[in-house]
C-alpha cells in the first residue's frame, strides 16, 4: 500500500531563515510520481513539482529546491531565505501510473508559519 | 486561460440532507477528480472521471456519486449525509499525464 509521511506538523521561521519540510513515502511500485503541492488559506491545492521515480536529478527553481533521494524513499523541499507569502500548509503527494487513473495519496501536510 | 472553479463556496446541510457540489474544469482538460479534506488532514481521493466515465475510485461509499457532462465539468453528488462529511471538499482537472490542478474547494458542514 502507498504512503506518505510528513513527519513535521508545524514549523516556525523568521523571514530570511531556510527551512526544509520532510516527506518520506512507501510504495510497492517501480514506477511512480512524486509531488508537493502548498496550500494557502484560502484553499486552493496550488501545484510546485512533479518527479518521476526515474529521475533522482535535484532540481532548483528561484527560491525552491527538491531533493530526491529513492535510498531513503525521501523527496524533502526546501525554501531558501524564506517569506512571509510562503506561509502555508505544504503538502506531499504520490501517485502510482499503473493503476489507468492518476490517484494522489498525500501527506498530513506541514504547516510552515514565516513571521516577519 | 481559466483555472478550476467550484460551487459553492460553503454550505450547510442537516444529517440525511443531500448535497450536490459543482466544478468546471480547467480549459483544455478533460479529466476532473474529486478529494475530501477533513479538518486537519491530507486530502483523500474519491473518485476520477474520463470521457464522462467513472476510471478510478478510492475508499468511498456508494452514497458519493459523480456525474461529468460533455463539457468536462463534473458533479458530486452525496446522499444521506452524515456529520463526518463535513470537510473541504476539492475538485480537480487534469488531461492525461498531466499533473493535477485545483480549485478552491467547496466548505461543506453537516449539523
Amino acid at each position: 500500500a502507498q504512503k506518505v509521511t510528513q513527519a513535521q506538523t508545524e514549523i516556525s521561521v523568521v523571514e530570511k531563515e531556510d527551512v526544509t519540510l520532510d516527506c518520506v513515502y512507501e510504495t510497492r511500485d517501480t514506477t511512480y510520481y512524486l509531488f508537493w503541492y502548498k496550500q494557502p488559506p484560502s484553499g486552493e491545492l496550488v501545484f510546485l513539482i512533479r518527479r518521476n521515480s526515474f529521475d533522482e536529478q535535484n532540481e532548483i527553481s528561484g527560491r525552491y529546491s527538491w531533493n530526491f533521494q529513492k535510498s531513503t524513499s525521501s523527496f524533502n523541499f526546501t525554501i531558501t531565505a524564506s517569506q512571509v507569502v510562503d506561509s502555508a500548509v505544504y503538502f506531499c503527494a504520490l501517485s502510482e501510473e499503473n493503476t489507468g487513473f492518476q490517484k494522489l495519496v498525500f501527506g498530513t501536510g506541514t504547516r510552515l508559519l514565516v513571521s516577519p | 486561460e481559466t483555472g478550476v472553479t467550484q460551487s459553492p463556496t460553503h454550505l450547510i446541510k442537516t444529517r440525511g440532507q443531500q448535497v450536490t457540489l459543482r466544478c468546471s474544469s480547467q480549459s483544455g482538460h478533460n479529466t476532473v477528480s474529486w478529494y475530501q479534506q477533513a479538518l486537519g488532514q491530507g486530502p483523500q481521493f474519491i473518485f476520477q472521471y474520463y470521457r464522462e466515465e467513472e476510471n478510478g475510485r478510492g475508499n468511498f461509499p456508494p452514497r458519493f456519486s459523480g456525474l461529468q457532462f460533455p463539457n468536462y465539468s463534473s458533479e458530486l453528488n452525496v446522499n444521506a449525509l452524515e456529520l463526518d462529511d463535513s470537510a473541504l471538499y476539492l475538485c480537480a482537472s487534469s488531461t492525461r499525464g498531466s499533473p493535477l490542478h485545483f480549485g478552491n474547494g467547496t466548505r461543506l458542514t453537516v449539523t
